[in-house]
């Protein structure tokens, strides 16, 4: 399996644009978390989905943030408009049953908003 | 609001030494506290799992210990070696039923292990 990939890995965007973040989880897997990760802030919790519903989103910061999960192999995360606050490292993570397997996290997508 | 404040920010050992990471958590529902490791341009991996029916879980070199009464839990790492440097991720969350709950993690330590 080659584990949850993540694109595009780098973005590097305006004020004011539209960012679309993907993650293909693992097969099989049942939910898929999305974390924001900062130095000042840490690992933070954005939404997750659990059978591709999603079921706590109360970590997405405002309005500008949405995420979708249409089927059970993709999701997006999209920001619009991004502004630069919003520059972190976005992780997609994926698991069947965390109590026996963990989360296994994608790589990563480095966002910056210049 | 913090769930689980984790300390210290940073910490450099010698080779063979035995670093030691704290955590606290303050949501007594919690029942599943995993360590996750993380390397540079990585996304953090698990390291060791335990629940508070145990209070040590030792997997290799990595040992958590657990103080239910405290709300308290550390990972110990024996004989550390260079490859061990990474940041270190405690976490914890409600595992019941079988159904998937949402992790929240510490701020993480920065682990730096010299030859």
């Amino acid at each position: 399996d080659a584990g949850v990939i993540q694109s595009p890995r780098h973005e590097v965007t305006e004020m004011g644009q539209e960012v679309t973040l993907r993650c293909k989880p693992i097969s099989g897997h049942n939910s898929l978390f999305w974390y924001r990760q900062t130095m000042m802030r840490g690992l933070e919790l954005l939404i997750y989905f659990n059978n591709n519903v999603p079921i706590d989103d109360s970590g997405m910061p405002e309005d500008r943030f949405s995420a979708k999960m249409p089927n059970a192999s993709f999701s997006t995360l999209k920001i619009q408009p991004s502004e630069p606050r919003d520059s972190a490292v976005y992780f997609c993570a994926s698991t069947l049953y965390q109590g026996d397997y963990g989360y296994t996290f994608g790589s990563g997508t480095r966002l910056t908003v210049v | 609001q913090q769930q689980v404040k984790q300390s210290p920010q940073s910490l450099i050992v010698q080779k063979g030494g035995i670093p030691i990471i704290n955590c606290a958590y303050e949501n007594t529902a919690f029942d599943y506290f995993p360590w996750y490791q993380q390397f540079p341009g990585k996304g953090p991996a698990l390291l060791i799992a335990i629940r508070p029916d145990v209070s040590e879980k030792k997997e290799g070199r990595f040992t958590i210990s657990f103080n239910k009464s405290a709300k308290q839990f550390s990972l110990h790492i024996m004989d550390s070696q260079p490859g061990d440097s990474a940041t270190y991720f405690c976490a914890a969350s409600i595992d019941s039923g079988g159904s998937n709950y949402k992790l929240t993690f510490g701020k993480g330590t920065l682990l730096t292990v010299n030859p």
